[in-house]
């Protein structure tokens, strides 16, 4: 069974620092690798796409990739009260046909204090 | 603009009353696929579809039914609803499988 786990929070902290998620994945081939953002009741929404090992920064969001390590991180600066909800993390794997697609970790709860 | 629609966004039904839960995406995506999120449960699959008449199960799928008859839609059909499958429910599209999906904005389902 290929699993995708997730701290599930809740990770709490002060407004203006780092925030750091955490996602491991078990499938070694895995290939493309998600963080979405998703406010209580709303839909997820895509905030990052890694491919290859290393970072990758957009604005706030920097996603870090380790997969001899098979985990990937998501680390948002300054951190605003606006940034609290649930980081769900997705990864794809490499299979052929009806194997591929997303799996998904149930998601870590932050929030971000004033 | 690049969007999944679903309808209705929300519904309160009673037991056994069919129903149907519409999805459209106009994106031109072959995958597509229907999750429920649950308390503590997290996002699982129903039903999935590759293309145009090719769909497959997820990891949930008892009590539920799809087509996918255009390349467009992707409707989610309740035959006799049943109060287990009160949830929340997403579509999601994307040109792959394994692909960042784009997710409608959700339908609350509560059957009584």
């Amino acid at each position: 069974q290929k699993e995708v786990e997730q701290n599930s929070g809740p990770l709490s902290v002060p407004e203006g620092a780092i925030a750091s998620l955490n996602c491991t994945y078990s499938d070694r081939v895995s290939q493309s690798f998600f963080w979405y953002r998703q406010y209580s009741g709303k839909s997820p929404e895509l905030i990052m796409s890694i491919y290859s090992n290393g970072d990758k920064e957009d604005g706030r969001f920097t996603a870090q990739l380790n997969k001899a390590s098979q985990y990937v991180s998501l680390l948002i600066r300054d951190s605003q009260p606006s940034d609290s909800a649930t980081y769900l993390c997705a990864v794809g794997n490499a299979g052929a046909g009806n194997n591929r697609k997303l799996i998904w970790g149930l998601g870590t709860s932050l929030a971000v204090n004033p | 603009e690049a969007q999944v629609t679903q309808n209705p966004r929300y519904l309160i039904t009673v037991t056994g009353k069919k129903l149907t839960v519409t999805c459209s995406q106009n994106m031109n995506h072959e995958y597509m696929s229907w999750y429920r999120q649950d308390p503590g449960l997290g996002l699982r699959q129903i039903y999935y579809s590759m293309n145009v008449e090719v769909t497959d199960k997820g990891d949930v799928p008892e009590g539920y039914k799809v087509s996918r008859k255009e390349k467009r839609n992707f409707p989610l059909i309740l035959e006799s609803p049943s109060p287990n499958q009160t949830s929340l429910y997403f579509c999601a599209s994307s040109h792959d499988s394994n692909q960042p999906q784009h997710f409608g904005d959700g339908t609350r389902l509560s059957i009584l």
